[in-house]
């Protein structure tokens, strides 16, 4: 059975800096690798998906990395903003059937 | 808009009462699916659709009966409702093929009383 993990649990940074959200996933059959976005009391953004066959996604400041055979995904954010607070959730789709499985997500809150 | 659409937005049912959340996309999707959301669990996986006429269970399906009516319309009923089914119910939609990824609706927020 997939599981999908994310550490912290919560994060807080000063504006400005660089971090690093972690993913993590027991079994390395998947078809893809998504991130979103989740604003309090609001749906789900899609940020970046990466499928099985690739290394990494970039969009703008966000940069997302996958290691399969690790089990492992990072989403990299350059440069925070107070606007990138929000919950991050890493999700797995496996390659044997429909289904995408949620990690519990990361709660990023940027200092101003 | 294109999008997932979901109705309602908020609802208070009382123990045993039955309702349908309703579900419907204008993207021409293949799959779909339904998701709660609880604090500290994450979101959980009800039912999924992969195509017009199909249904699956997912990770948490008891109390949840589905209907896949035609390709845009995925709807979730509870026959009868229990205070532990109080959630955030989301709605998504995937397409067949490519690189594309998952489009959410903006939630149902639920509470049983």
């Amino acid at each position: 059975k997939q599981e999908v993990t994310q550490i912290p649990a919560a994060l807080s940074v000063p504006e400005g800096e660089n971090l690093v959200l972690n993913c993590s996933f027991t079994d390395s059959a998947i078809y893809n690798l998504q991130w979103f976005r989740q604003d309090p009391g609001k749906g789900l953004t899609s940020l970046l998906l990466i499928q099985s066959s690739q290394r990494e996604q970039t969009s703008g400041r966000l940069n997302a990395s996958l290691d399969k055979s690790s089990g492992r995904s990072t989403l990299y954010i350059a440069a925070s903003q107070p606007g990138d607070s929000a919950t991050y959730l890493c999700a797995v789709r496996g390659d044997r059937d429909d289904k995408i499985i949620f990690g519990k997500g990361t709660r990023l809150h940027i200092l101003p | 808009n294109a999008g997932v659409t979901q109705t309602p937005k908020f609802q208070v049912l009382k123990t045993g009462q039955s309702m349908t959340l309703q579900c419907a996309q204008d993207m021409n999707h293949n799959s779909m699916y339904w998701y709660r959301q609880d604090p500290g669990m994450g979101l959980r996986l009800i039912y999924y659709s992969a195509s017009e006429g199909t249904t699956d269970k997912g990770e948490v399906p008891n109390g949840y009966n589905v209907s896949r009516l035609n390709k845009r319309e995925f709807s979730l009923r509870l026959e009868s409702a229990a205070p532990s089914q109080t959630s955030v119910y989301f709605c998504a939609s995937k397409r067949p093929t490519g690189i594309y990824g998952y489009t959410f609706g903006s939630g149902t927020r639920l509470t049983v009383v």
